[in-house]
């Protein structure tokens, strides 16, 4: 079967930086995107990994191992209004996307 | 950027009404739209996939004839919860790609809060 995983839940102070890991095995790969959600409010797009390697975006970067079947972002100079869940989605060999459940940031001052 | 448009926010509605949910493409168009389902701390659940000028493609599980939808232009998908029962009660996304550019990713309309009283 296809499976996404993540951690449920992660705990890291304002400032500070921060890896949310992710491991998938999918029929196939076409991506991976990362994706943050605020509580109450619709996924909003991040990133997307199809190559190996390290994607930076400002605060954020998106690293991707295929061969690995792993994927991690890391969030730095952490902010309050970075507390939200952090999805995790590969595309499959049928352009199909399989979401993982979110990892649940929580950032303390 | 792509953006999506989804309305209504949240609707309240009574059992055995039905619902419409509208979902728009702005300044793209969307030959084919998603349609996902969002429990309370879960991830998001696909339901449908919705092809312009065609019927829908519905996920393992779905009752095509409970959740209906709709996608009559490039612009434009429906979802009709049909029926309601207080357990249809959640957060209702649709989502679409503008075109091939996958690294823009998915766009998310902002989402319908169903609640079934």
């Amino acid at each position: 079967g296809q499976n996404i995983d993540q951690p449920t839940e992660m705990t890291a102070t304002e400032g500070a930086i921060v890896q949310i890991n992710c491991t998938y095995q999918t029929s196939g790969f076409n991506g991976l995107f990362w994706y943050q959600q605020h509580a109450g409010e619709a996924p909003t797009f991040l990133s997307y990994n199809v190559l190996d390697g390290l994607e930076e975006k400002g605060r954020f970067s998106s690293f991707l191992s295929r061969s690995k079947g792993y994927s991690y972002l890391l969030l730095k100079e952490l902010q309050m209004k970075d507390s939200a869940s952090y999805l995790c989605a590969v595309m499959d060999s049928n352009y199909q996307l399989i979401w993982g459940a979110g990892t649940k940031l929580i950032i303390k001052p | 950027g792509a953006v999506v448009s989804q309305h209504p926010s949240r609707v309240i509605c009574k059992s055995g009404t039905s619902v419409k949910i509208e979902c728009r493409s702005l300044d793209f168009q969307a030959t084919t739209m998603f349609w996902y389902r969002q429990f309370p701390k879960k991830s998001l659940m696909l339901m449908a996939t919705s092809n312009e000028g065609s019927k829908a493609t519905y996920e393992q599980g779905v009752e095509k004839d409970k959740f209906l939808i709709n996608h009559a232009s490039l612009t434009l998908s429906t979802l009709t919860v049909t029926s309601a029962h207080p357990e249809d009660s959640s957060f209702y996304i649709c989502s679409a790609r503008d075109g091939d550019r996958m690294s823009y990713g998915y766009t998310f309309g902002s989402g319908t809060r169903l609640t079934v009283v």
